[in-house]
Order: structure tokens, then C-alpha cells, then sequence
């Protein structure tokens, strides 16, 4: 059975500092790797994808991947009472297709 | 059309009844995904389609589900006889113009069965 697990949280943090949000999967063939934000009531929204070992950045967001840890990683610098939400980590080990298998995801409180 | 469609946005019904829930996804995606997603639980894969291809049923949990989409555009999501734990958020999700993993999400039906 391929999971993928997360903490449930709820990680707190106070606003304009660093979020750590942390994500182990077990398939070791697994390809890419994504991180969707859920606000509460609404509907997943992609934020970052990462295919290869190393750091990502796209503006306050970085994703990290490890697949010798097999350990994804997203780090939210400056963070904002606005990314309150909650992050799923989804991991892909089916060819190139939206068939994912998703964590149960980290809430994350920006406290102002 | 601009995002994902989905609807009834929420259905309320009895156990045993039958249900359907309709996908319209972005225009010229390929791809058609299921999602179910129930009280404190991830994301759990249904089933996709793409393109002409047979679709991949393999996350259907039982034979009571059911899915088909009608001239590569809009799917249908049938639940027969509902059980209590078929109560959820089904969610419906595209992707790219050729596919891809990147998902794009509707808003997904809530199901309540009584």
C-alpha cells in the first residue's frame, strides 16, 4: 500500500515567520511531487510541483525534495495570516498522469 | 468554460437511493479526474479518464460506483444504492492540454446520506 503521510497539525506560526510543513512517502519509484493548498470549505489549488533531489523556489514558497529520505518538504517565508490553510502533499508514481496519492495534510494558523 | 464545473454543489439523500454528479471540466483538457474526500481523511483517487483511452477505475471502492464521460468533455459520477459511508465531498479535477499530473479542482458535490 504507497502512502504518504503528514502531521495534522495544527502548526502554528506567528506571521512573518518560517513554516516548515514536512511529507514522507513510502514508494521509492515515486516521480513528482506536489503541494496543494485547501482553504477551509474550498477546493485543493495547486502551489509547487518538484521533480528532481534539491530546493525550488516560486517567490515565498520552497519546495524541497529528498528521494533518498524519501521526505518532501515546503517552506513558506514571510508567512501571512492570508496562508491559513490547509497543505496536502500529493506524490505521483504513475507515469505522467493527475493520479496521486495524496497526504492527509498539515493545517497551518498564521497567527497576526 | 473558465474553471472546473460541478454540481449539484450539495445533495442530501436517503440510503439506498441512487445519486449522480456531474463534471464539466476547462475546456480542451483531456485528462478527467475523481476524488473523494470524507471527514478528516486525504484526497482518495477514483477514477480517470483520458482521452479515447479506457479509463482507470482502479480507486472505484465498490461496484455500487460508477463513472462515464460523454463526448471527451462532461462526466457523470453514478453512486448506486448509498450507503451512510459513501458521505463525503466528491471532487472533480482536469488537467493540461496534454495531460499532465498538475490538477485543477472544482468545488467540488457534498454528499450526505441519511
Amino acid at each position: 500500500q504507497k502512502e504518504v503521510e503528514q502531521n495534522s497539525g495544527p502548526l502554528s506560526v506567528p506571521e512573518g515567520a518560517i513554516a516548515s510543513l514536512n511529507c514522507t512517502y513510502s514508494d521509492r519509484g515515486s516521480q513528482s511531487f506536489f503541494w496543494y493548498r485547501q482553504y477551509s470549505g474550498k477546493s485543493p489549488e495547486l502551489i509547487m510541483s518538484i521533480y528532481s533531489n534539491g530546493d525550488k523556489e516560486d517567490g515565498r514558497f520552497t519546495a524541497q525534495l529528498n528521494k533518498a529520505s524519501q521526505y518532501v518538504s515546503l517552506l513558506i517565508r514571510d508567512s501571512q495570516p492570508s496562508d491559513s490553510a490547509t497543505y496536502l502533499c500529493a506524490v505521483n508514481s504513475e507515469g505522467n498522469t493527475g493520479k496521486l496519492i495524496f497526504g492527509q495534510g498539515t493545517t497551518l494558523q498564521v497567527k497576526p | 468554460g473558465a474553471g472546473v464545473s460541478q454540481s449539484p454543489s450539495n445533495k442530501v439523500t436517503e440510503k439506498g437511493k441512487d445519486v449522480e454528479l456531474r463534471c464539466d471540466p476547462i475546456s480542451g483538457h483531456t485528462a478527467l479526474y475523481w476524488y473523494r474526500q470524507s471527514l478528516g481523511q486525504g484526497l482518495e483517487f477514483l477514477i480517470y479518464f483520458q482521452g479515447n483511452s479506457a479509463p482507470d477505475k482502479s480507486g472505484l471502492p465498490s461496484d455500487r460506483f460508477s463513472a462515464e464521460r460523454t463526448g471527451g468533455s462532461v462526466s457523470t459520477l453514478t453512486i448506486q444504492r448509498t450507503q451512510q459511508e459513501d458521505s463525503a465531498v466528491y471532487l472533480c479535477a482536469s488537467s493540461g492540454l496534454a495531460g499532465g499530473p498538475w490538477l485543477f479542482f472544482g468545488e467540488g458535490s457534498r454528499l450526505t446520506v441519511l
